[in-house]
C-alpha cells in the first residue's frame, strides 16, 4: 500500500523560505507513471493546487497564482520530492499535502497533510 | 485558468436521501475530472475519477456523470459517515483547479 508522509517546519516567519519534504513508502518515485505533487487548504477556504514534478525533473509545472516562488524537486535515491516556497506571507498558512496522481489522471494518494502557520 | 464552480455551498440533508451535487467548468474539460470526500482534519478521499469512474473500494451509492462543461456527483440513500465537504477537481488544463466545495450536513 503506497503511503506518503509530509514533513518539515510547522512555523514559518514572513518573508522567509518554506521548506517541505514528502517521503514515500511502499512504492517507488521512480515510475513513468506518475507525478508527484502539492496541493495546499487555507484555513477554512477551497484546495488550491501548486504544482507537480516527474521523478526525473524533467517536468514540472507550478501555479502561475504563486508568482515564480515555487520550486519542486524530486530525490529518486531517497525515495522523496520537496518543495520549496519562498517569500512567505500570512496568505500562505495552509495544510499541505503531497499526492500521487497518474499521468492523466486526478490524484489518488495523498499524504496526511501538515499545517504550515506563517508568523513572526 | 479553468474556473470551476461547485453547487451549492452547503446541503441539509437526512439519511437515505438522495443528494446531488454539481460542478461547472468555465471551458470544456472533456472528462478529465475527479470527485473528491473530505472529512475534519483529513486529506480528501477519491471518490470518483475520469467523472464517472467509481474509486476501488467506495461504496456504490457514489457516482458521477457529465463530460465537457457540466458534471454531477450524486450519492444514492445518504448515510451517516457520508456527511462530509465535497470538492471537485479538474486536471484537463494546467494549472489543475478546485471547485469551491460543498458541505453536506444534518
Amino acid at each position: 500500500q503506497l503511503h506518503l508522509q509530509e514533513s518539515g517546519p510547522g512555523l514559518v516567519k514572513p518573508s522567509e523560505t518554506l521548506s517541505l519534504t514528502c517521503t514515500v513508502s511502499g512504492g517507488s518515485i521512480n515510475s513513468n507513471d506518475y507525478y508527484w505533487g502539492w496541493i495546499r487548504q487555507p484555513p477554512g477556504r477551497r484546495l488550491e493546487w501548486i504544482g507537480n514534478i516527474f521523478y526525473s525533473g524533467t517536468s514540472t509545472y507550478y501555479n502561475p497564482s504563486l508568482k515564480g516562488r515555487v520550486t519542486m524537486s524530486a530525490d529518486t535515491s531517497k525515495n522523496q520530492f520537496s518543495l520549496k516556497l519562498t517569500s512567505v506571507t500570512a496568505a500562505d498558512t495552509a495544510v499541505y499535502y503531497c499526492a500521487r496522481r497518474s499521468t492523466g489522471s486526478s490524484s489518488d494518494y495523498w499524504g496526511q497533510g501538515t499545517l504550515v502557520t506563517v508568523s513572526s | 485558468d479553468i474556473q470551476m464552480t461547485q453547487s451549492p455551498s452547503s446541503l441539509s440533508a437526512s439519511v437515505g436521501d438522495r443528494v446531488t451535487i454539481t460542478c461547472r467548468a468555465s471551458q470544456d474539460i472533456r472528462n478529465d475530472l475527479g470527485w473528491y470526500q473530505q472529512k475534519p482534519g483529513k486529506a480528501p478521499k477519491r471518490l470518483i475519477y475520469a467523472a464517472s469512474t467509481l474509486q476501488s473500494g467506495v461504496p456504490s451509492r457514489f457516482s458521477g456523470s457529465g463530460s465537457g462543461t457540466e458534471f454531477t456527483l450524486t450519492i444514492n440513500s445518504l448515510q451517516p459517515e457520508d456527511f462530509a465537504d465535497y470538492y471537485c477537481l479538474q486536471h484537463n488544463t494546467y494549472p489543475h483547479t478546485f471547485g469551491q466545495g460543498t458541505k453536506v450536513e444534518t
